[in-house]
This record gives structure tokens, C-alpha cells and sequence, in this order.
């Protein structure tokens, strides 16, 4: 079965840095864009980030502009997104997704806790 | 931005009956650049539809998407028990991607 799981969630303090990482299995990873959605509290799903396949092409939301990156390895069929400089305003479950329109599979998210 | 308003926000059936939700766009929605998913406690997200009425892969038939412009519809034909969820819409239309804030599906 295709799948996607996340890693790398954890409470962090305001300021703090964390790694979020994807694992992908059952599908040619190298062949997919693939994207960060997160779902904070109370609140709507988001579009976070981007990647395009051969990581040459990236999009982030204006509100992680500048602290996020997202990165990927195609030998280790793994996404990553870098945080740094949380705020509470980024405390969300984070998924990653497959696919730059509509997602297919998604991972079933990783808690980002940020406070102090 | 493009707004996308589900309705209703809580929907009460029994197996056996049709759902029908709904998803209103602020704006139209250009090509048809619209999604469905269903989500469960616990699961990650599942596509069901894209493109409006495109069904995903190994998707029953009984669901199915409809509409175009600023409202979509998806029907579920006859409500199985592993129905009952929460679905959302998702337009991929036009930046900033969009997403709707859920319809929940609930036994009766």
C-alpha cells in the first residue's frame, strides 16, 4: 500500500527549531511533487510547502517564508521540512502529502507543539 | 482568496440512505480545480474526488462529485457504516490553495 508517515513532532519552545521528516513507501517518490499540510487547533488545513521532483522548484506560504524549508531525498525516499524560529502560530498537526493539486495519499500528521 | 463554505455543518443519516453535501465557492473555481476527501479520527485524509467528479483510485462508485463553477456537490449513493466521517472540499484552482471546513456525517 502507498503510504506516507511523518516524523519528528515534539513540543519546542517559541524561538526553537524542529525537523519534521516524511518517509514514503510503495510508489516511485523520485516521479511525485510533494507538498506540507498543517492544521492548527480550532483552525483549517493550510498549504505550508511545496517541492517539485528533483527539489529544483519550492513554494512556501507566506507566513513560513524565511523559517521553513522543505527539502527531499530521492535515494532515501524521504521529505523533510526544516522549521526554525517557531512561534505559536505554528503549533499544528502537520501532514505531508503527495502531489501539488490534489493529495493522494496523506500521512497521518505529526504534532508540532510550540510554547513556552 | 477562494472561500469554499460546506453545507451542512453536521449531516444525520442512516445506512442505506443518500448523502448529499455541499460545497459553495467565493469565487469560481477555474477548471474544476476542486477535491473531496474523507477523514476519520485517527486516519490520515483519503481522496475520494478530483477534478469535481473524478473518481480516485479504489473509490466506490457509490461516491460520487458533481458541479462546476462555484458549486459542487458530493453524493454518496447509499451510506455504508464506514461512511460516517467528515468530509472536506479543497480547490486547487488558484493560489492560495483552499480548503473547506468539514461536513460531519453521522449515524442517525
Amino acid at each position: 500500500e502507498v503510504q506516507l508517515v511523518e516524523s519528528g513532532g515534539g513540543l519546542v519552545k517559541p524561538g526553537g527549531s524542529l525537523r519534521l521528516s516524511c518517509a514514503a513507501s510503495k510508489f516511485s517518490f523520485p516521479d511525485h511533487c510533494m507538498t506540507w499540510v498543517r492544521q492548527a487547533p480550532g483552525k483549517g488545513l493550510e498549504r505550508v510547502a511545496y517541492i517539485n521532483e528533483d527539489g529544483s522548484e519550492k513554494y512556501y506560504v507566506d507566513s513560513v517564508k524565511g523559517r521553513f524549508t522543505i527539502s527531499r531525498d530521492n535515494a532515501k525516499n524521504s521529505l523533510y521540512l526544516q522549521m526554525n524560529s517557531l512561534t505559536v502560530d505554528d503549533t499544528a498537526v502537520y501532514h505531508c502529502a503527495r502531489g501539488i493539486g490534489w493529495f493522494a495519499p496523506w500521512g497521518q500528521g505529526t504534532l508540532v507543539t510550540v510554547s513556552p | 482568496e477562494i472561500v469554499l463554505t460546506q453545507s451542512p455543518g453536521t449531516l444525520s443519516l442512516s445506512p442505506g440512505e443518500r448523502a448529499t453535501l455541499s460545497c459553495r465557492a467565493s469565487q469560481s473555481v477555474n477548471s474544476n480545480y476542486l477535491a473531496w476527501y474523507q477523514r476519520k479520527p485517527g486516519q490520515a485524509p483519503r481522496l475520494l474526488i478530483y477534478d469535481a467528479s473524478t473518481r480516485a483510485t479504489v473509490i466506490p462508485d457509490r461516491f460520487s462529485g458533481s458541479g462546476s463553477g462555484t458549486d459542487f456537490t458530493l453524493t454518496i449513493s447509499r451510506l455504508e457504516p464506514e461512511d460516517f466521517a467528515v468530509y472536506f472540499c479543497q480547490q486547487y484552482a488558484s493560489s492560495p490553495m483552499t480548503f473547506g471546513q468539514g461536513t460531519r456525517l453521522e449515524i442517525k
